[in-house]
């Protein structure tokens, strides 16, 4: 079965440094991946996804995501965190009924 | 464009108690789903309409919860009788149709609390 692991379950990141949040999937085929933002009180945001082609997507708000098929994995990156990026980050991969299978999450602490 | 409307926000009940929540989706989004998200976990897939028909709802406990979306449109999810543990935010989602590549779009959820 489709699943998704998020091995870092908090981050603390200095504003204005870099920031990477992992995520590792298990499927046979090359999934859909999607990488999901939560403010406290909102809903999910979209903020990439990755079906096929280059390897590197580019999302909104300045955040990119490597598809790496040799390691099983999807990691999220920006290059300078701001203090509004602080949130939940959901990795997540499509089930076979098209539906999402979410990680547990990332929580993002940004200090000044 | 309007997003997904969900209501009530907020909801508390006691133990035992039935509940009811209502979803509308983004206007002809024919895929629609439900997502329980227990505080500290990411969203768990509880049932998944196309239309008016179900896709997936092999996640649903239907000895106390159901759904269902009747025209296709707005949808509405049960709980009768609650527990303790169905304490989480209520997520509902919507997508234009079927496909791995489509875009889900989330309402702000309802937030439950049984006590």
């Amino acid at each position: 079965a489709q699943s998704v692991t998020q091995p870092d379950i908090h981050i603390t990141v200095s504003e204005g440094a870099s920031l990477e949040l992992r995520c590792n999937y298990s499927y046979g085929a090359t999934p859909y991946l999607f990488w999901y933002v939560q403010s406290p009180g909102q809903g999910l945001q979209l903020l990439l996804k990755y079906f096929s082609g280059d390897t590197l997507v580019q999302g909104i708000k300045g955040f990119e995501a490597e598809f790496k098929r040799s390691q099983s994995s999807f990691n999220l990156r920006k290059p300078s965190v701001h203090w509004s990026d602080a949130a939940e980050y959901f990795c997540a991969v499509v089930l076979s009924g098209y539906a999402l299978n979410f990680g547990k999450g990332t929580s993002l602490l940004v200090t000044p | 464009e309007a997003g997904v409307a969900q209501s009530p926000r907020y909801k508390i009940i006691e133990k035992r108690q039935s509940v009811a929540f209502w979803c509308n989706p983004i206007s002809g989004h024919a895929t629609l789903y439900w997502y329980q998200q227990i505080l500290g976990q990411g969203p768990k897939l509880l049932i998944q309409f196309q239309n008016n028909g179900v896709v997936d709802d092999s996640q649903l406990p239907k000895d106390r919860f159901s759904a269902e979306r009747l025209k296709g449109v707005d949808s509405t999810l049960k709980i009768q009788p609650a527990k303790l543990e169905d304490s989480a935010v209520y997520l509902c989602a919507s997508s234009l149709n079927l496909g791995g590549g489509r875009e889900a779009f989330f309402g702000q959820g309802t937030r439950l609390t049984v006590v």
